[in-house]
């Protein structure tokens, strides 16, 4: 079964606008961590933000935020202010448990271009 | 330059040869892990290390995987007599077990630019 879901079909966003980005999950547990990565065309996953299941704020981290809703079991993302270097694929994904279950759960990505 | 580096970036080899990757976590990062990503699809999870144990293994990792990292430090993954259907990027990540809970941001996973391997 899917655990993350990213369905959202390639965006185009004006600079300097916002955009968001959705993902759903799917788990039983009562902990787990969610997390956004952002993959240029280069390759390297690159870390944006986190989310842990017990967190009662929303994350933050420069003009990235996360707006969790746990009944919902959805965790979007949120670009402020958009630059021509967030031009990339976008993955959601989910690490349950505490400290056991260290594998991530991605979803496919949601393609995000920015245009001047 | 402090954060995962993998190498060689790019592999292209003829099918039946073997291959190896390299990964050099973050110093301090005591678990390691290996994925595989295909184009068009998010990351798949492969193997995992705390500090020189392999402690747990995909399903996705065949008999022809093999992963080692002897020293808890760098990590190796080798594919014998490779497919086409190998070809894929290899990422590697490492993160630090600070403790339990998902609150600890110690834990995020830190991943390197990846290896690309095209069987041919």
């Amino acid at each position: 079964a899917q655990k993350i879901t990213q369905t959202q079909p390639g965006m185009f966003v004006q600079e300097k606008e916002a955009v968001t980005l959705d993902c759903t999950y799917d788990t039983s547990d009562q902990s787990y961590g969610l997390f956004w990565y952002k993959q240029p065309s280069s390759g390297e996953m690159i870390f944006l933000i986190y989310q842990g299941s017990y967190d009662e704020q929303n994350a933050t981290e420069g003009r990235y935020s996360l707006n969790f809703q746990k009944a919902r079991k959805s965790a979007n993302l949120v670009i402020s202010a958009s630059q021509l270097g967030d031009s990339a694929m976008y993955f959601c994904a989910m690490r349950e448990g505490l400290n056991g279950n260290n594998r991530l759960a991605f979803g496919k990505g949601n393609q995000v271009v920015v245009i001047p | 330059d402090t954060g995962v580096s993998q190498d060689p970036r790019h592999k292209i080899t003829k099918r039946g040869q073997n291959v190896t990757f390299r990964c050099d976590p973050i110093s301090e990062h005591n678990r390691l892990y290996w994925y595989r990503q295909t184009l068009g699809q998010g990351p798949e999870f492969l193997t995992y290390f705390q500090n020189e144990a392999q402690l747990e293994k995909s399903r996705l990792l065949s008999d022809r995987f093999s992963a080692e990292r002897p020293k808890g430090s760098f990590s190796t993954l080798e594919i014998q007599r490779t497919e086409q259907g190998d070809s894929a990027m290899y990422l590697c990540a490492s993160s630090l077990a600070m403790g339990p809970g998902t609150g600890f941001p110690g834990n995020t996973i830190y991943f390197g630019e990846g290896s690309w391997l095209t069987v041919v």
